[in-house]
């Protein structure tokens, strides 16, 4: 089926371990999204991608690497995982259109990573 | 730093009512998307308004935005319950290009509907 499908959906790992979460999508969107959810501070953004080999950071982007050598995979990596990363990674795209950038963002599932 | 903030924080109505919930946000926007979540589940698109419209509706939901406030709002109409859910807003204050969807979101609105 088409979509954004992120893995795993649940994960538990401990602290100083890397960790990577995967994101896929189907419709060969050209913009890619990490975002976290937490209580208290709703979504923020991790990092981006306007295309293959094209990254830029967010608003909390220490401690994550991403890559994005195909358009359609988007992996997040924490490198060495910490208790205040414990939270809930949700993948998007998007496809702005023509001149136009007002276009949605389409979301995954979501992974909800606990660091022990 | 979040930028738009959402109000109330949760709202509890019964089926058949409307609901309303409140968006401000600080600096000048590209757009403002409103966006729906199900417990345990990813985000899901409802509706976008650009900063140079004012209103704009799909089926039962009408939005509103004054630039000149800074300020959005949504409206449900008519609610049932599979509209409980948490609403969040995003404004999108990019400046295109690679800064294109850096969408920076309030904290929800949590809405319940009860039957």
């Amino acid at each position: 089926d088409a979509g954004i499908t992120q893995s795993p959906r649940y994960k538990i790992t401990e602290t100083g371990r890397q960790v990577t979460l995967m994101c896929h999508q189907t419709w060969s969107h050209s913009y890619m999204f990490w975002y976290r959810q937490d209580l208290g501070h709703g979504l923020r953004l991790i990092y981006y991608s306007a295309a293959a080999d094209i990254t830029d950071k967010g608003e909390v982007s220490d401690g994550y690497v991403v890559s994005r050598s195909k358009t359609e995979n988007f992996p997040l990596t924490l490198e060495s995982a910490t208790r205040s990363q414990t939270s809930v990674y949700f993948c998007a795209s998007s496809a702005p259109g023509g001149n136009s950038y007002n276009s949605p963002l389409h979301f995954g599932n979501g992974t909800r990573l606990t660091v022990t | 730093s979040q930028q738009g903030e959402e109000d109330p924080q949760a709202l509890s109505i019964q089926e058949g009512e409307n609901a309303t919930m409140n968006c401000s946000y600080k600096t000048s926007i590209n757009n403002l998307q409103w966006y729906r979540q199900n417990s345990g589940r990813g985000l899901v698109h409802l509706i976008l308004i650009r900063s140079n419209e004012r209103e704009k509706h799909s089926g039962r939901l009408r939005v509103t935005l004054d630039t000149s406030k800074k300020s959005s709002s949504l409206l449900i109409t008519a609610s049932r319950a599979a509209d409980t859910a948490s609403y969040f807003c995003a404004t999108d204050n990019g400046a295109g290009g690679t800064s294109y969807g850096k969408l920076t979101f309030g904290q929800g609105t949590i809405l319940t509907v009860h039957p």
